[in-house]
């Protein structure tokens, strides 16, 4: 099976600062990442997502970044903000299956100190 | 983009009864929905993928006699806990995906206690 987990459970910055968020992958056939937002008491947001036949894509201040050769990818938000603070999860699949099997991590819980 | 409702967004209830919780998709059909849990700070869980017009597919170890699942029409999937305990207390999320698009699209989220 495949297992989709974040390095970091807690994440504390500076707001202003930029925030970096890991998450490690296991199976290589993986081929498509989202990374969703989570804040309190709400259903997950999407963000932006990844098919791997790239190594990085940009959004609105954050950017995705695939590094299969290390099965990992990471979520750069820039300038982070107050209303940035939530909980970030990373999911992975297979192209194939479409989003019927997505996997998700742990999370990760950034915290914008003003 | 896709919007994805639940209904009610928090329900009290007494152990021994039963909750019916509703999600549908707002601007768009579904032919396939899932049912997530997330206990306090936890991952989603899947639990179960709804399909309209047959059974719905439950994970291994999620009851499906204690968790019931109708995918009644493409836009409402139901998800009623049936008999419900204090330990199934939590936070039920539910999700669909768009039709041409690998992603899923959450709904906000039931929060239920059971006391």
């Amino acid at each position: 099976g495949e297992s989709v987990g974040l390095h970091l459970p807690t994440l504390s910055v500076q707001e202003g600062d930029n925030s970096i968020i890991n998450c490690a992958y296991s199976n290589s056939a993986s081929d498509y990442f989202i990374w969703y937002k989570q804040e309190s008491g709400k259903g997950p947001q999407f963000i932006i997502d990844i098919r791997s036949n790239m190594d990085k894509r940009q959004g609105q201040r954050v950017t995705v970044l695939l590094n299969k050769t290390v099965k990992h990818l990471s979520l750069q938000i820039a300038a982070t903000q107050p209303g940035d603070s939530a909980v970030y999860f990373c999911a992975g699949g297979a192209l194939q299956t479409g989003a019927n099997n997505l996997f998700f991590g742990t999370g990760t819980r950034l915290t914008v100190i003003p | 983009g896709a919007v994805v409702s639940q209904h009610p967004s928090r329900v009290i209830c007494k152990s021994g009864t039963s909750v019916k919780i509703e999600c549908r998709s707002l601007d768009f059909q579904a032919t396939t929905m899932f049912w997530y849990r997330q206990f306090p700070k936890q991952s989603l869980m899947l639990m179960a993928t709804s399909n309209e017009g047959s059974k719905a597919t439950y994970e291994q170890g999620v009851e499906k006699d204690k968790f019931l699942i109708n995918h009644a029409s493409l836009t409402l999937s139901t998800l009623t806990v049936t008999s419900a305990h204090p330990e199934d207390s939590s936070f039920y999320i539910c999700s669909a995906p768009l039709v041409g698009e690998e992603t899923q699209y959450f709904g906000p989220g039931t929060r239920l206690l059971v006391l």
